[in-house]
């Protein structure tokens, strides 16, 4: 089975610009959450989708948004790029349910703003 | 609120002794806890949870770890490091509580050196 997988890998923009990032959990998976990493803050949770719906958000402002498809295929988009959003963004799929605990992470796409 | 502390932000071990990199948590229910490990330029790597049941939970690699309700703790061990071995450890906690989803909730992270 193949695994999460994220594109594009790595990602440079300049301050101002917008981003989208793709995330297509394994096959199966309906639960997708996204997290930033970042040498100074660690891992941080930004949102999950399960069924097409948000159901938790992270502390995030309102310039980090995601969607989530009917084929469970997650994007993420930041908008109007700050310096201190050059991180690596990890997405994680999971068989959602309260049995089904593993999140299985993707290598992450590495944005750097410049 | 949930949270997770990892006190070290490094540990260093020579190859073939045993490990353990600690992990203590505060979350308002039952933990659901969790270890991962990520090698340079990847993605987390789940390597085992505890949920409920036995507090000595085994996993991938030779891993494993013990979970002490009284302390808080969730240490994860294995009996003889490799050199291989060497990544940075995340210990992670999940809320239960409803409307939480799926949220992981990280520890800072313990870089691991197995020097041979």
């Amino acid at each position: 089975k193949a695994g999460v997988t994220q594109t594009p890998r790595y990602l440079i923009k300049t301050r101002g610009q917008q981003v989208t990032l793709s995330c297509s959990p394994i096959s199966g998976h309906r639960s997708v959450s996204w997290y930033q990493q970042t040498p100074g803050q660690g891992l941080q949770f930004l949102f999950e989708y399960f069924s097409e719906t948000q159901r938790n958000k992270g502390n995030f402002p309102g310039r980090f948004s995601g969607r989530q498809f009917s084929n469970s295929r997650s994007e993420m988009n930041v908008s109007t790029l700050e310096l201190g959003d050059s991180a690596l963004y990890l997405c994680a799929s999971m068989v959602s349910g309260r049995l089904n605990n593993e999140q299985f992470f993707g290598p992450g796409t590495r944005l750097t703003v410049l | 609120a949930q949270s997770v502390a990892q006190p070290e932000d490094q540990v260093n071990v020579a190859e073939g002794n045993p490990l353990t990199v600690k992990c203590t948590y505060s979350v308002s229910g039952n933990p659901y806890l969790f270890w991962y490990v990520q090698y340079p330029n990847r993605g987390l790597q789940f390597l085992l949870k505890y949920i409920t049941g036995d507090n000595l939970v085994k996993g991938s690699y030779g891993f494993e770890a013990e979970f002490n309700k009284s302390q808080t703790s969730f240490h994860l061990k294995k009996p003889s490091a490799l050199v291989s071995d060497s990544a940075l450890y995340f210990c992670a906690v999940r809320d239960m509580t409803a409307n939480a989803g799926n949220m992981l909730t990280f520890g800072g992270g313990t870089r691991l050196m197995v020097k041979p």
